[in-house]
């Protein structure tokens, strides 16, 4: 089991879009809808923003999204706001009951 | 709104095994639809899940941890609990405690335990 690659940073001005790549196998990303993302701002605990690929739960702004094709999903910030500066992080269903996590990509709002 | 909150020794030596208490608040650990999960950052480093338990007693653990990990619940007193024994410095992390479904994902989370294996 194999941590999923995503970038280690990306960047965006306030008001762009930016998107983060999550990839994984066959046997994860690949073969289940059950993808989600995380925000992690320094210090606090991760958040949940993006569950089963591209469902927001409630409270989460609706410039987040996410979506998958293959075994590579992906998770859309529109309009980039400051407070968007954060750690992100992908996480599939990868079979047996177990999950699997993504390093991490770091947002910087410029 | 479910709660929750990690407790435990802040420092381990090496080879000793960790104990960590997750206790949830708000919410029933007996809960059909939800599962108690461990998660782990090493300093600096991404999210590594743990592993997880049920109610029912069932439990599932991170294949790279299986050998060393024990999830168990007390339903009697609404917590979860991790043992990760035979530690190493590469242990050392924040250790958070979360809860999710059975087929993910993790809506609410402890604020995290900082764990050090030293001597």
């Amino acid at each position: 089991q194999s941590a999923l690659t995503q970038p280690a940073s990306v960047s965006g001005s306030p008001g762009q879009s930016i998107t983060i790549s999550c990839t994984g196998t066959s046997t994860d990303v690949g073969s289940h809808d059950l993808v989600s993302w995380y925000q992690q701002h320094p210090g606090k605990a991760p958040k949940l923003i993006i569950f089963e690929v591209n469902k927001r739960p409630s409270g989460v702004s609706n410039l987040f999204s996410g979506s998958k094709s293959g075994n590579t999903a992906s998770l859309t910030i529109s309009g980039l706001q400051a407070e968007d500066e954060a750690h992100y992080y992908c996480c599939s269903y990868a079979g047996g009951s177990t999950f699997v996590f993504g390093g991490g990509t770091k947002l910087t709002v410029l | 709104q479910v709660q929750l909150q990690e407790s435990g020794p802040g420092l381990v030596k090496p080879s000793q095994t960790l104990s960590l208490t997750c206790s949830v608040s708000g919410g029933s650990i007996n809960s059909d639809n939800d599962y108690w999960n461990w998660v782990r950052q090493h300093p600096g480093k991404g999210l590594e899940w743990i592993g997880y338990i049920h109610h029912s007693g069932s439990s599932y653990y991170n294949p790279s941890l299986k050998s060393q990990t024990i999830i168990s619940v007390d339903k009697s007193k609404n917590q979860f609990s991790l043992k990760l024994r035979s530690l190493t410095a590469a242990d050392t992390a924040v250790y958070y405690c979360a809860r999710g479904g059975g087929l993910g994902p993790l809506d609410s989370w402890g604020q995290g335990t900082l764990v050090t294996v030293s001597s």
